[in-house]
């Protein structure tokens, strides 16, 4: 059984330049959930997909970040015109509809670090 | 805003010592569940509490949801370094899926 897989888990990019980050969710889950998490923070919302749907956007998606889950399976997250206020960690996390409290377990997370 | 205060925010202590950490809130959630997260890594769900009043155990940790829903804590017993790590407590509100995280405690237990 394997858990929820991010990549890369490193990521150094310059200021300016576009990154993509890539999820894949446990197998049954129908959820996916992005997350971002700065140094002596725990973890906020940024969005929320059911299958391929994007159900719910945080105020702290700016125009600059965009997320999409095509096939209601893997999912990416893209930042352009990176800022330095955008280095953080990146979480995502899945949950199934089946389950009795919509538990929601995480992947191992990507460091983004904006030079 | 912040929905979920936790305290203490450090804590250091030395194996064998006991210790409880609070996650409080003005909202109601319909859920609250606990995760510890080491450096470097994504958080890990400990457990899930629903009900007013419940309480959990998970071997050494002991989970209490408030009465009203509103607040939680967890104690753990004879504490070990590999307890070491942050303690983070998110609740969901009957609004939206998203969790709302606490800034977490940050466990240390010294051999």
């Amino acid at each position: 059984d394997t858990g929820v897989s991010q990549d890369p888990r490193h990521k150094i990019t310059k200021r300016g330049q576009n990154v993509t980050f890539r999820c894949d969710p446990i197998s049954e889950h129908n959820r996916l959930y992005w997350y971002r998490q700065t140094l002596g923070q725990g973890p906020e919302f940024l969005t929320y997909f059911q299958n391929e749907a994007q159900l719910e956007k945080s105020r702290l998606l700016s125009d600059r970040f965009s997320a999409e889950r095509p096939k209601g399976s893997f999912s990416t997250l893209e930042i352009q015109r990176t800022e330095q206020g955008d280095s953080a960690m990146y979480l995502c996390a899945s949950s199934s509809t089946g389950a009795s409290y919509n538990e929601q377990f995480f992947g191992p997370g990507t460091r983004l670090t904006v030079l | 805003t912040q929905l979920l205060e936790q305290s203490p925010q450090f804590l250091s202590i030395q194996e064998g010592e006991n210790l409880t950490v609070y996650c409080n809130s003005s909202s109601v959630f319909s859920s609250l569940q606990w995760y510890r997260q080491e450096p470097g890594e994504g958080p890990v769900l400990l457990v899930t509490v629903v009900t007013g009043g419940e309480v959990k155990k998970l071997k050494r940790l002991t989970f209490q949801f408030g009465d009203a829903r509103k607040d939680s804590s967890l104690h753990i017993t004879a504490a070990q370094p590999g307890d070491t790590g942050l303690y983070l407590c998110a609740g969901q509100t009957t609004s939206g899926y998203a969790l709302n995280f606490g800034k977490g405690t940050s466990l240390l237990v010294t051999p």
